[in-house]
């Protein structure tokens, strides 16, 4: 299967320790894109790029986010200092390009105790 | 700001009923799509719209978008329950391709 992949699955952490996430896209695809989604609502947009360059954060994206892609291939998105509230289903998804179809990872869902 | 809105937000039936769930906003979209989110999963695309008045049918699944390009509509015929789970629609921007989701519609379909 080469469909979107992330890891891990699951990540259970106490508050304030830093949790990293790791999304491989569809090869090939040069869009990247991370989400946020809590529980009974929709996917929130997080940041995305194109290749290695970053062309978009999200005002949820506060200062304890980064995201990096620094091959245009797999992506991190790290969460320093967790607090309660970062507890959620994040999501990426790739694409060929902008105006593609963007296919969904499983997504890794964070609890933060 | 973009506001979307999606009803009813939840809603459960018993199999072999019809369903319609709404996707509202007081912008004119470009165009629009609908994704089905599965528990544990991540969001699968449906069906993209992008002509105002434009009906499109995937098996038992018709999505029609509003003349005005401000709304859509989802009717699903005979409902089972391999069609639970949360029904999401966002706008498509060909710019960013950046997903702006509404809430969505969780649909429980008992048997």
């Amino acid at each position: 299967d080469t469909g979107v992949s992330q890891n891990p699955r699951h990540k259970i952490t106490k508050r304030g320790q830093n949790v990293t996430f790791r999304c491989d896209p569809i090869s090939e695809h040069n869009r990247l894109y991370w989400y946020r989604q809590t529980l009974g609502q929709g996917p929130e947009f997080l940041t995305y790029f194109q290749n290695e360059a970053q062309l978009e954060k999200s005002r949820l994206l506060s200062d304890r986010f980064s995201a990096e892609r620094p091959k245009g291939s797999f992506s991190t998105l790290e969460i320093q200092r967790t607090e309660q509230g970062d507890s959620a289903m994040y999501l990426c998804a790739s694409s060929l390009g902008g105006i593609e179809t963007q296919y969904f990872g499983p997504g890794t869902r964070l609890l933060v105790l | 700001t973009q506001l979307l809105e999606q009803s009813p937000q939840f809603l459960s039936i018993q199999e072999g009923e019809n369903l319609t769930v709404y996707c509202n906003s007081s912008s004119v979209f470009s165009s629009l799509q609908w994704y089905r989110q599965e528990p544990g999963e991540g969001p699968v695309l449906l069906v993209t719209v992008v002509t105002g008045g434009e009906v499109k049918k995937l098996k038992r699944l018709t999505f029609q978008f509003g003349d005005a390009r401000k709304d859509s509509s989802l009717h699903i015929t005979a409902a089972q329950p391999g069609d639970t789970g949360l029904y999401l629609c966002a706008p498509f921007s060909g710019n960013t391709g950046k997903l702006i989701f509404g809430q969505g519609t969780t649909l429980q379909v008992k048997p």
